[in-house]
C-alpha cells in the first residue's frame, strides 16, 4: 500500500458525460500527479499541482481540468467525454514538486461506452 | 523533447531463467532513471533508480547501470520467478534545472513479463 488512494476504482459513464477523479497524496506529500495510461498511448503525463499551484502540464486535453485543495487533495475533471478517454487515470504523490521519488495509487478504470 | 524506448514485448521466460529488458532514452540534461513495476491490478511501483551516469540501482536481485555513452538503463536479473509476473516500466525525470519539466515522469511503453514454473 503506497498510501495514496483514488476514488472511485472503476467508473462507467457515456459519451459526452462529466466524471470527476479524486485523488488523496500521502500524508505530508504536497505534490500531486496525473497519469493517464491507455493501450494505444501508453503511460502519459497529465499535470502536476504542488501546494495548491499547478506546476507543470504535459498532455492534457482542453477538456480535462484538475485542480488541489488546500488540504491538498486533488481532483481531475473530464468533461465531454469520447470513447478515446478510456482509460486508466493513477494519481501520483511526492514530498517536493521535483527529484523525491513518487508513490502511485491504484488507478482509477474509466470506460466511457 | 524526453523519450523512452523498451524494448517490445511480451517476454515469456520459464522459473530460474536470466532476464533482460532493454531500455534506452532521449534526453536533454541530465536526468535520473528509473524503473516501475505494476502487479495485475496495482498502480506503479518504484523498483529501483539510479540518478547519475555510472549508477546502479538494485533491489529485490534486480539491477540496472546507468550508461549515459549509450543512453541505456537495461534491468537484469540472474534468476525469475514465478512471482517477477508483472509489467516493467522504464522511466525518466528530466536533468533540467528550469523550464517546465519539473517532476513529471516520461515512460517507456511497458514490458509485460511472465515467468512458468
Amino acid at each position: 500500500d503506497s498510501g495514496v488512494t483514488q476514488t472511485p476504482k472503476h467508473l462507467i459513464t457515456a459519451t459526452g458525460q462529466r466524471v470527476t477523479l479524486r485523488c488523496s497524496p500521502r500524508s505530508g506529500d504536497l505534490s500531486v500527479y496525473w497519469y493517464q495510461q491507455s493501450l494505444d498511448q501508453g503511460l502519459q503525463f497529465l499535470i502536476q499541482y504542488y501546494n495548491g499551484e499547478e506546476r507543470a502540464k504535459g498532455n492534457i486535453l482542453e477538456r480535462f481540468s484538475a485542480q488541489q485543495f488546500p488540504d491538498l487533495h486533488s481532483e481531475l475533471n473530464l468533461s465531454s467525454l469520447e470513447l478515446g478517454d478510456s482509460a486508466l487515470y493513477f494519481c501520483a504523490s511526492s514530498v517536493g514538486g521535483r527529484r523525491e521519488e513518487q508513490f502511485f495509487g491504484p488507478g482509477t478504470r474509466l470506460t466511457v461506452l | 523533447g524526453d523519450s523512452v524506448t523498451q524494448m517490445e514485448g511480451p517476454v515469456t521466460l520459464s522459473e530460474e531463467a536470466f532476464l533482460t529488458i532493454n531500455c534506452t532514452y532521449t534526453a536533454t540534461g541530465y536526468p535520473s532513471l528509473f524503473w516501475y513495476v505494476q502487479y495485475p491490478g496495482e498502480g506503479l511501483q518504484l523498483l529501483l533508480k539510479a540518478t547519475k551516469a555510472d549508477d546502479k540501482g538494485s533491489n529485490k536481485g534486480f539491477e540496472a547501470t546507468y550508461r549515459k555513452e549509450t543512453t541505456s538503463f537495461h534491468l537484469e536479473k540472474g534468476s525469475v520467478q514465478v512471482s517477477d509476473s508483472a509489467v516493467y516500466f522504464c522511466a525518466l525525470r528530466g536533468g533540467n534545472a528550469g523550464g517546465t519539466s519539473y517532476g513529471k515522469l516520461t515512460f517507456g511503453q511497458g514490458t509485460i513479463l511472465t515467468v512458468h514454473p
